[in-house]
């Protein structure tokens, strides 16, 4: 079955950055993209970007880039989001999301990302 | 952005039928193609898809879920509400980038 599995919380000081994982499974890796969402109680949902997990293209909501920089390890099947220069906003949670296809159609578990000095 | 307004509560009891509304800033419908999406969350859980492209049940979903609308305007149909339907609702366009969110409905029960 399609799994997506995140790497655990992350406490970090402001300034500095993260880099969180989605190891996927059940699925052959490079047939779809991986998108990141943020959600936090404040704004919600926010959809931050998505990597082409076969050619490692990169497509960024404005708000975030700059902020976010996603990768992917094909031989892991494993995509990467590392945030910089993080600030207190930056705290949430962040979901990896199968897709899009217009739709995410499996989510990771989420990594709540905790930014405190 | 295309901004997604939905009801923050919704207040049902079992049995009966839920309708959560979501309305875009600007049509969301490419010809007959509506690229509005529904997914459920429950407290300390990721989303999960529920219908996409207004009225498709995604897969696993019970038939008591339903979609509907184009243009702006979008339903969610729940019937009848179980209680294992507690959880919020949220609804998501594809039709512009960047993709986004509603606010999300909480459904309750009375």
């Amino acid at each position: 079955q399609v799994q997506l599995q995140q790497s655990g919380a992350e406490l970090a000081k402001p300034g500095s950055s993260v880099k969180i994982s989605c190891k996927a499974s059940g699925y052959t890796f490079t047939s779809y993209y991986i998108s990141w969402i943020k959600q936090t109680t404040g704004q919600g949902l926010e959809y931050i970007g998505y990597i082409n997990t076969g050619s490692g293209g990169t497509n960024y909501n404005e708000k975030f880039k700059g902020k976010a920089t996603l990768t992917v390890d094909k031989s892991s099947s494993t995509a990467f989001m590392q945030l910089s220069s993080l600030t207190p906003d930056d705290s949430a949670v962040y979901y990896c999301a199968r897709g899009p296809l217009d739709y995410f159609d499996y989510w990771g578990q989420g990594v709540m990302v905790t930014v405190s000095s | 952005d295309i901004v997604l307004t939905q009801s923050p509560v919704l207040a049902v009891s079992l049995g009966q039928r839920a309708t959560i509304s979501c309305r875009a800033s600007q049509s969301v419908s490419i010809s007959s193609i509506n690229l509005m999406h529904w997914y459920q969350q429950k407290p300390g859980q990721q989303p999960k898809l529920l219908i996409y492209r207004a009225s498709n049940l995604a897969s696993g979903i019970p038939a008591r879920f339903s979609g509907s609308g184009s243009g702006t305007d979008f339903t969610l149909t729940i019937d009848p509400v179980q209680a294992d339907d507690i959880a919020a609702y949220y609804c998501q366009q594809s039709r512009e980038s960047p993709d986004t969110f509603g606010a999300g409905t909480k459904l309750e029960l009375k």
